[in-house]
């Protein structure tokens, strides 16, 4: 399986600051078709995940433009602009190259 | 707009057989894959499995023994069947829906709609 591991576990953020969640994967997540295989989603407290970010980079549909993914290879980036609020939960990345899906292991954001 | 329920017996016994349901509401179950995904109480996600609507299916092969999807398209539900089950498999297990989007002509899938979960203790 593909290993994801994510940094950092904990972080704490002031409103209004940029914070960034950093991925790696086991192997590269470059599909031989020339495209990221890598998605975000977020678990707000209590709540189910719900998608974030498809295919590396691709905001889904209502996502915040303060949200945004980036990364090649075996290394990947969510930042967000400017942290509100409503931004906190639990941080998972994924990959979708190879069966079965596996996730890292979460990164938890809190407003300080 | 499409909703996910799931359903189950919430308690069940060592050795025991999970019964679990998916019900998809707003929507057809038809042209999509769907999934099963659980959490352990404190801990991250894992795939269990997944199905399209026409029921070819992939299991996680950490649970392939014990593990059956299927879909019911006339009741627009997918259900998951987990045998033998041990004080490992308490967690919470949800539903989703995968999206899929054309891309270098070829399809990608993505998580775009869960259920709320529904919580499973194997407890004696």
């Amino acid at each position: 399986d593909i290993v994801m591991n994510q940094s950092p576990l904990s972080l704490p953020v002031t409103p209004g600051e940029p914070a960034s969640i950093s991925c790696r994967s086991s192997q590269s997540l470059l599909h031989i078709y020339g495209y990221i295989c890598l998605d975000w989603y977020l678990q707000k407290p209590g709540q189910s995940p719900q998608i974030l970010i498809y295919l590396g980079s691709n905001r889904a549909s209502g996502v915040p433009d303060r949200f945004s993914g980036s990364g090649s290879g075996t290394d990947f980036t969510l930042k967000i602009s400017r942290v509100e609020a409503e931004d906190v939960g639990v941080y998972y990345c994924m990959q979708s190259l190879q069966s079965p899906r596996t996730f890292g292991q979460g990164t938890k954001l809190e407003i300080k | 707009q499409v909703q996910l329920q799931e359903s189950g017996p919430g308690l069940v016994k060592p050795s025991d057989t999970l019964s679990l349901t998916c019900t998809v509401s707003g929507g057809s179950i038809s042209n999509y894959y769907w999934t099963w995904i659980r959490q352990p109480p404190g801990k991250g996600l894992l795939l269990v499995a997944h199905i399209y609507y026409d029921g070819s299916s992939y299991y996680n092969p950490s649970l392939k023994s014990r593990v059956t999807i299927s879909v019911d398209t006339s009741k627009n539900q997918i259900s998951l069947r987990l045998n033998s089950v041990t004080a490992a498999d308490t967690a919470v297990y949800y539903c989703a829906r995968f999206a899929r989007v054309e891309v270098a002509s070829n399809s990608y899938y993505y998580m775009d709609v869960w259920g709320k979960g529904t919580t499973v203790t194997v407890s004696s």
